[in-house]
């Protein structure tokens, strides 16, 4: 059964950023993507980035270019989601999601993380 | 990169079918097969319910069908049931390793 593990609900202030990461046991991740999509309340999804298999390769939504950095540790089946500067706006629920290799779905999904930004 | 059409809401009875569009541009939906549907429940993460413009993943009714014409893609819920009552996300790559959601539809199941 493949399941994929994020970590918990952070609070941050405006200006800070937070790193939040998906873990999958097993292999279940090794040879796929990984992508991050956010859901503020109320909102609708917004796709915010992906990272190869290996790890060597990412591409990043418009809106989040610069901000946002996804790494990936093969050693450990992680992958993480770095977002910057953060403001109000960035309060979300962030999930990360598996891909199979050229398919253009997303098969299985983390749990989510709330991210809290207030001052 | 905007995000695709959907309506906002659509409702419909026990036992009816309804559709649920997904407009987007040749940039996208009409670009490639690679648009897919997912249901989301209150307080839970997005369930996959058809890939590639039309596939069914295993394990999901066969009440749920997808289609495309140019720049739209539709959802066709048919033999609509109480547990369909959900927020329904299409979703399509959009070129250079991204893609792009659309703005999702509540259904209401009267």
């Amino acid at each position: 059964q493949v399941q994929l593990v994020q970590s918990g609900a952070e609070v941050k202030t405006p200006g800070a950023s937070v790193k939040v990461s998906c873990k999958a046991a097993g292999n279940s991740i090794t040879g796929y993507y990984l992508h991050w999509v956010r859901q503020a309340p109320g909102q609708g999804l917004e796709w915010m980035g992906v990272i190869n298999p290996s790890g060597d390769a990412t591409s990043y939504a418009q809106n989040f270019q610069g901000r946002v950095t996804v790494t990936r540790d093969t050693s450990t089946s992680t992958v993480s989601m770095e977002l910057s500067s953060l403001r109000s706006e960035d309060t979300a629920v962030y999930y990360c999601a598996r891909e199979p290799p050229t398919t253009g779905l997303f098969d299985y999904w983390g749990q989510g993380t709330l991210v809290t930004v207030s001052s | 990169q905007s995000a695709l059409t959907q309506p906002a809401s659509v409702s419909g009875s026990p036992g009816q079918s309804i559709t649920i569009s997904c407009t987007g541009s040749g940039s996208d939906v009409g670009g490639y097969n690679f648009v897919s549907w997912y249901q989301q429940h209150p307080g839970t993460a997005p369930k996959l319910m058809i890939s590639e413009d039309t596939k069914r993943p295993s394990g999901v009714s066969n009440r749920f069908s997808g289609s495309k014409s140019g720049n739209t893609a539709s959802l066709t819920i048919s033999g609509l049931q109480a547990e369909d009552e959900a927020d329904y996300y299409c979703c399509s790559y959009a070129g250079s390793s991204t893609y792009v959601f659309g703005t999702g539809t509540k259904v209401t199941v009267l």
